[in-house]
């Protein structure tokens, strides 16, 4: 089954730039989406078809996706960006789907 | 606007089913092609989807999960149902059911806030 790795963690000073990796093997050949998940709370869309922001997203948001990585980009960070984010890829065929999602990288605002 | 909640038991005993409701607005299954899917978290842990249904009643599930779950819906309540049975300490999770607008969109654009399943004897 596919596998996507992220990096446990990132940290980032209030005002600077995030950036999330998410790695997959051929992943530029897919579709990357991207959550935002905060303590308690169901996960957020932010991104989708690797830089399609959602309504309602900031466009400090920005999203890539090439050769084995994609990336999730958070600019002027924000304290109220602070949380685990997630991404997600769609593998398999129509009749046996799976929605694979990464494992999780938390981002710390300093 | 879109919104889902997930309700269940907090605690259920190692073998027993798990019955799960998903009630939601802001669209309906008379509308073609949405889906609701289930996705858990465990404690700690990543996001795993167990589950599809489209609203034609197709339905979709993880092959790990085959042989334990199944996903119903009910239109006219505008409700989904994920039975899961034969529960153990692993399937100790959050269940987060979420709404997919039309297929080809392989993502979740709405997810409720979630559901706490411990199995525990």
């Amino acid at each position: 089954s596919y596998v996507l790795t992220q990096p446990p963690s990132v940290s980032v000073a209030p005002g600077k730039t995030a950036r999330i990796t998410c790695g997959g093997n051929n992943l530029g050949d897919k579709n990357v989406h991207w959550y935002q998940q905060k303590p308690g709370q169901g996960p957020v869309l932010v991104m989708y078809f690797d830089d399609d922001r959602p309504s309602g997203i900031p466009e400090r948001f920005s999203g890539s996706n090439s050769g084995n990585t994609a990336t999730l980009t958070i600019s002027r960070v924000e304290a109220a960006d602070e949380a685990v984010y997630y991404c997600q890829v769609w593998d398999g065929t129509r009749d046996q789907p799976e929605y694979v999602f990464g494992g999780g990288t938390t981002v710390t605002v300093l | 606007q879109i919104t889902l909640k997930e309700s269940g038991p907090p605690l259920v005993k190692p073998t027993q089913t798990l019955t799960l409701t998903c009630t939601f607005s802001g669209f309906s299954f008379d509308t073609s092609e949405v889906a609701v899917a289930w996705i858990r978290q465990p404690p700690g842990k990543a996001l795993e989807w167990l589950a599809l249904i489209y609203w034609d009643d197709d339905q979709r599930y993880t092959p790990a999960m085959r042989t334990r779950v199944t996903m119903t819906k009910d239109t006219p309540k505008n409700q989904v149902v994920l039975q899961m049975t034969n529960v153990a300490p692993m399937d100790t999770a959050t269940y987060y059911c979420a709404y997919q607008a039309k297929v080809g969109m392989r993502w979740f654009d709405t997810w409720g806030q979630g559901t706490l399943v411990t199995v525990s004897s």
